[in-house]
């Protein structure tokens, strides 16, 4: 079945970039569906970051596309996350998930289990 | 881009039905999409399209849609469907999730 796990530092220092990457098993990228990143700060609620094809064709949120950037990798069948200046806000649980489109992407159907980030110095 | 409005918490007793709201002006033109999250668990998808249900998800959830509003209900509800609910929709400007509900049992 189609998994995805993500991996990156649980710890980020204030100013940095914030980099993460999602491998994903038991399905191929190129294969189509958009790939996609949400985070949750702790005891709140989801925050879409932002989709990508395996063409990399991108949607990202307007309220964080200035510091987002989101590649694929199809020869490692993973896809990445890269959130610069960092700040404590940024602080959450970062999930990387499958993403079903039609004319452009609509929802998440498989998700990794998600991997903390702490933004501190 | 547009919001979402859910209530921040709906409470039932078991056997009884939940229903849980999620509001926006764009839900008329665009499809609605229903998650359950479990404390330190990631979000499972329980509803698509506003009224269609993947493999593996309980009968007992359904959806529907009216107007600027959309509805997800747990029909029987069970113990282990307390969690919080999130809904989300999506255009070409990108993808929008509601706050979350987070559903009680009592």
């Amino acid at each position: 079945q189609v998994q995805l796990q993500e991996s990156g530092p649980g710890l980020v220092k204030p100013s940095e970039t914030l980099s993460l990457t999602c491998a994903v098993s038991g399905y191929s990228i190129s294969s189509g569906y958009y790939w996609g990143w949400i985070r949750q700060p702790p005891g709140k609620g989801l925050e879409w970051i932002g989709s990508i094809y395996h063409s990399g064709s991108t949607y990202y949120n307007p309220s964080l596309k200035s510091r987002v950037t989101i590649s694929v990798d199809t020869s490692k069948n993973q896809f990445s996350l890269k959130l610069s200046s960092v700040t404590a806000a940024d602080t959450a649980v970062y999930y990387c998930a499958r993403v079903i489109w039609t004319v452009t992407p609509e929802a998440f159907d498989i998700w990794g289990q998600g991997t903390m980030v702490t933004v501190s110095s | 881009s547009y919001e979402l409005t859910q209530p921040p918490s709906v409470s039932v007793s078991p056997g009884q039905t939940a229903r849980i709201t999620c509001s926006g002006d764009a839900l008329p033109k665009q499809y609605a999409y229903w998650y359950q999250q479990k404390p330190g668990q990631a979000p499972v998808l329980v509803i698509y399209k506003d009224s269609e249900r993947p493999s593996g998800i309980p009968e007992r959830f359904s959806g529907s849609s009216s107007g600027t509003t959309v509805t997800l209900t747990i029909s029987g509800v069970q113990a282990e469907d307390e969690a919080d609910y999130y809904c989300q929709s999506a255009d070409s400007s990108g993808t929008v999730f509601g706050g979350g509900t987070k559903l009680t049992v009592l």
